[in-house]
């Protein structure tokens, strides 16, 4: 089976830096991926870990720790459009590409 | 421009009826999903196709069931809907793999509300 945990809400403020946790568990990991959903809209790729480490892409970072069964998404410099959802999903070494979603982080950035 | 398209936004049923959800994409990816999304509950798998004609049941896939006759589309059936079948249906697919390509791209969702 598996067990994908994030925070349901998080709030922060315009300009700060903000780190959205997910921790998992799963047989056959094989990846992990951050999506993110605005309201109303599909879910749209932020980044991928399979490795453990950091991986860096502008404003948006996000680390993985295969041991620990535990990643983050670090957003920087925040800005009022950041304001979504954030989706962490693991994938399984089944079939290549199964993912299975978290429930997902509400971010609301404020003034 | 890669796209997943969902035939359609909004959706209104009867209870009892049987319910077609038609997915279509266009980047020869290999993977296809549906998922269904409720408020604090997140993405949840419904069901899941790596080939044509081949599937695999995700965590819900009670009430439900799929086809996939073509590489690009892939149907989502609602045998008899029920008002618990009220939901946004997201459809995916991916590259199928192990790299990074495998990313999945989304259609814009189905809200069907079974009255």
């Amino acid at each position: 089976g598996q067990n994908i945990d994030q925070p349901t809400e998080m709030t922060a403020t315009e300009g700060a830096i903000v780190q959205i946790n997910c921790t998992y568990q799963t047989s056959g990991f094989n990846g992990l991926f951050w999506y993110q959903q605005h309201a109303g809209e599909a879910p749209t790729f932020l980044s991928y870990n399979v490795l453990d480490g950091l991986e860096e892409k502008g404003r948006f970072s996000s680390f993985l720790s295969r041991s620990k069964g535990y990643s983050y998404l670090l957003l920087k410099e925040l800005q009022m459009k950041d304001s979504a959802s954030y989706l962490c999903a693991v994938r399984r070494n089944n079939q290549g590409g199964k993912l299975i979603f978290g429930q997902g982080t509400e971010l609301s950035v404020k003034p | 421009d890669v796209k997943v398209t969902q035939s359609s936004r909004y959706l209104v049923k009867r209870t009892g009826e049987k319910v077609f959800l038609e997915c279509v994409q266009d980047m020869d990816h290999e993977n296809m999903f549906w998922y269904r999304q409720d408020p604090g509950l997140g993405l949840r798998l419904i069901y899941f196709s790596y080939d044509v004609k081949m599937k695999e049941k995700g965590d819900i896939p009670e009430g439900y069931s799929v086809s996939r006759e073509k590489k690009e589309r892939f149907s989502l059936i609602l045998e008899s809907a029920s008002t618990n079948q009220t939901s946004m249906y997201l459809c995916a697919s991916n590259q199928g793999g192990q790299g990074l390509n495998t990313e999945a791209f989304f259609g814009q969702g189905t809200r069907l509300t079974v009255v």
